[in-house]
């Protein structure tokens, strides 16, 4: 079945550094890449929809010069924070969906800390 | 605009108990997907089902059962003989495009407790 790799699961960070998270899709081509974070006790909120080859499009409220979504190729996208702060302390987990009847795969998720 | 409603928070059940959890949604479309995914502690979402609003069959897979109303715009899913691995939070969700394009739509989750 299809497979998207999440890295990393964990990552702490300090304050005002930047953090990148990578999802990959390593038996099919992801031509969709979504992105979502998850609060505590909440439930998943997306944040952008990508296209290979093309900008993303952020929901309202996503700071778009904060998450900075790359989607360059069809198996790989990222999503930096930028000049991380506590508040953006989440639960971040990619969603690819590609030309084969895979659906939605999700990633295993990554738990962000800033400190 | 799409909406996905999951009123119960939490559930505790007992072991072996039957538990229902219910999901309502709201959308203008004819044609529009339901999903079910299960999201334990560690996590990850694990797909439970998938259905499009041209099939209202209900669907059983062991001890899981689905019951899709379009009368009543309602996707309940239903855990027979409960056990304490079914303990996850667990969510609803609507899409209007399947597969290309579409975003996911999730309801708030209902975190389910089966204890011992």
């Amino acid at each position: 079945g299809a497979v998207v790799s999440q890295h990393p699961s964990r990552v702490i960070c300090k304050s005002g550094t930047s953090v990148k998270i990578e999802c990959r899709s390593l038996d099919f081509q992801a031509t969709t890449m979504f992105w979502y974070r998850q609060f505590p006790k909440q439930s998943l909120m997306l944040m952008a929809t990508s296209n290979e080859g093309s900008k993303a499009t952020y929901e309202q409220g996503v700071e778009k010069d904060k998450f900075l979504i790359n989607h360059a190729s069809l198996t790989l996208s990222t999503l930096t924070v930028t000049s991380a702060h506590p508040e953006d302390s989440s639960f971040y987990i990619c969603s690819a969906a590609g030309w084969a009847d895979y659906g939605y795969t999700f990633g295993s998720g990554t738990r962000l800390t800033v400190v | 605009a799409q909406k996905v409603t999951q009123a119960q928070t939490e559930i505790s059940v007992v072991e072996k108990e039957d538990v229902t959890l219910d999901c309502v949604y709201e959308t203008r479309d004819t044609t529009y997907y339901l999903f079910w995914y299960k999201q334990p502690p560690s996590g990850e979402l694990v797909f439970l089902i998938r259905r499009n609003s041209f099939d209202e069959q209900n669907e059983i897979s062991g001890r899981y059962s689905w019951n899709f109303q379009k009368s009543t715009s309602s996707f309940n899913f239903t855990i027979t003989a409960s056990q304490v691995v079914d303990s996850a939070v667990y969510f609803c969700a609507l899409s209007l495009i399947y597969n290309q394009g579409g975003k996911l739509i999730f309801g708030q989750g209902t975190e389910l407790s089966v204890k011992p």
